[in-house]
């Protein structure tokens, strides 16, 4: 299975500030998107195809690939930004997600 | 718009089996997978398994294969996840999840918390 391997696990950030968070896969990957998770919530996807931002996601996010690595940029970090991100593979079954990079405020 | 409702909280014995259901209200699924996705007390997203409703076509992730069947039934739009040989570790929220990609989103259900203790 492709293994997605996030880092940092801890991002400490403050408002204002930019977030770069990374996703390395094990293996070529077809379809990547990339999910923020916060407590007593489902998951809201943010960008799928390693770089297409999702319907009402503000513009302030941004995903990038280069070859097995992929980026999530928050630009102007909001304080609603504040939460679990998670990398996510759907294009090679079985399906897998990385672990998680906590942005956190500092 | 369509939702995912998911069905309530389960409390079971280590052994036993829990199946959740899903179904798509204001809609039916779309034409990719329905997955579930399971979160276990301070872990990660964990993918479970997914079907692809009009085809009953399923794929399941190696760690779960031989105790997970995900069903779905068209007639009603909603998919099921049974989960059987239930242990301590398999207490987590359950969700559901169906892309809808030419829309530019996804659909969740609300999770379902699923507690196994004796």
């Amino acid at each position: 299975e492709i293994v997605l391997t996030q880092s940092p696990g801890t991002l400490s950030l403050s408002p204002g500030e930019r977030a770069t968070l990374s996703c390395r896969a094990s293996q070529f990957v077809s379809y990547l998107a990339w999910f923020q998770h916060k407590p007593g919530q489902a998951p809201r996807v943010l960008i799928y195809g390693a770089s297409s931002r999702a319907a009402g996601i503000p513009d302030r996010f941004s995903g990038s690939a280069s070859g097995t690595d992929f980026t999530l940029t928050i630009n102007r970090l909001e304080p609603e930004d504040f939460a679990v991100y998670y990398c996510h593979q759907y294009g090679t079954s079985p399906l897998t997600f990385g672990g998680g990079t906590k942005v956190e405020i500092k | 718009q369509v939702q995912l409702v998911q069905s309530g909280t389960e409390m079971k014995k280590p052994g036993s089996s829990v199946k959740v259901s899903c179904k798509a209200s204001g809609g039916t699924f779309s034409s990719y997978a329905v997955s579930w996705v399971r979160q276990a007390p301070g872990q990660g997203l964990e993918w479970m398994g997914g079907i692809i409703s009009m085809v009953g076509s399923t794929s399941y992730a190696p760690k779960f294969q031989g105790r997970i069947t995900i069903t779905a039934d068209e007639s009603t739009s909603t998919a099921y996840m049974e989960l059987s040989s239930l242990r301590f570790e398999d207490t987590a929220v359950y969700y559901c999840a169906n892309p809808r990609w030419d829309h530019r989103t996804d659909v969740w259900g609300q999770g379902t918390t699923v507690i196994v203790s004796s």
